[in-house]
C-alpha cells in the first residue's frame, strides 16, 4: 500500500530564506507525486507534480522539487520565501483510479 | 472556466441531525472524489466516482454516510445521524479520465461541518 511521510509539521522561516519540505513515500509500484497548497479557509491547489521524465519540476511561482527514485522522496524546496508563503504544505502520491494519498502536511510560516 | 463548487461553505447542527453537501464538478470532468479533512491532518480519501457509478468507499465511510451522483454531473454527500467526531472540512475534486492518474485533481474550497 501506498504512504506518504512529510517529515516536518512545521517550518519556521524568515523572509528572503531558503526552505525545504521533506517528503518522502513509500509504494512497491511506480508513482506520481504531487505538492498541493492550502490556505487559511481554502481548499487545496495544486502547486507541481512529477509524472516522469525530468526529475526535477518547477512550479510557476519559484518552487521546485525533486524526484529521488533511490531514496524514495520528493523534497519541496524554494531558493528565497515570501510572506505570501505562508501556508500549509501537502505532498501527495497518485494510487489507484488517480486517487490521492496525502501526507499530515506542513505548516510553513514566513517570518518578516 | 469554473472551478469546483461546494455549497454549504460552512454547517452548524446538532449532534442527531442530517446534513448534505452538494458538489460541482468542473463541467467535463467524470470523475468526483470526496475527501475529509480534520485539523493539522492531510486530506483522507472517502469515495470515488466515474460518472455516475460509484466505484471506491474508504472504510471511513461509515453506514451513517451516503453519496450520489445520480446523473453523473454533481454529487451529494449526506451525513445521517450527526456525531461530533464529524467535525471536519469535507472537500470535493475532480478531474478527467483521460490521462490515467497523473491526471491534475482540482479541488473546491470545501465545506465545513461543525456537530455540537
Amino acid at each position: 500500500a501506498q504512504s506518504v511521510t512529510q517529515l516536518d509539521s512545521q517550518v519556521p522561516v524568515f523572509e528572503e530564506a531558503p526552505v525545504e519540505l521533506r517528503c518522502n513515500y513509500s509504494s512497491s509500484v511506480s508513482v506520481y507525486l504531487f505538492w498541493y497548497v492550502q490556505y487559511p479557509n481554502q481548499g487545496l491547489q495544486l502547486l507541481l507534480k512529477y509524472l516522469s521524465g525530468s526529475t526535477l519540476v518547477e512550479s510557476i511561482n519559484g518552487f521546485e522539487a525533486e524526484f529521488n527514485k533511490s531514496q524514495t522522496s520528493f523534497h519541496l524546496r524554494k531558493p528565497s520565501v515570501h510572506i505570501s508563503d505562508t501556508a500549509e504544505y501537502f505532498c501527495a502520491a497518485s494510487g489507484g483510479y488517480n486517487k490521492l494519498i496525502f501526507g499530515a502536511g506542513t505548516r510553513l510560516a514566513v517570518h518578516p | 472556466d469554473t472551478g469546483v463548487s461546494q455549497d454549504p461553505r460552512h454547517k452548524i447542527t446538532k449532534r442527531g441531525q442530517n446534513v448534505t453537501f452538494r458538489c460541482d464538478p468542473i463541467s467535463e470532468h467524470n470523475r468526483l472524489y470526496w475527501y475529509r479533512q480534520t485539523l493539522g491532518q492531510g486530506p483522507e480519501f472517502l469515495t470515488y466516482f466515474q460518472n455516475e457509478a460509484q466505484l471506491e468507499k474508504s472504510r471511513l465511510l461509515s453506514d451513517r454516510f451516503s453519496a450520489e451522483r445520480p446523473k453523473g454531473s454533481f454529487s451529494t454527500l449526506e451525513i445521517q445521524r450527526t456525531e461530533q467526531g464529524d467535525s471536519a472540512m469535507y472537500l470535493c475534486a475532480s478531474s478527467p479520465s483521460v490521462g490515467g492518474s497523473g491526471n491534475t485533481i482540482y479541488f473546491g474550497e470545501g465545506s465545513w461541518l461543525t456537530v455540537v
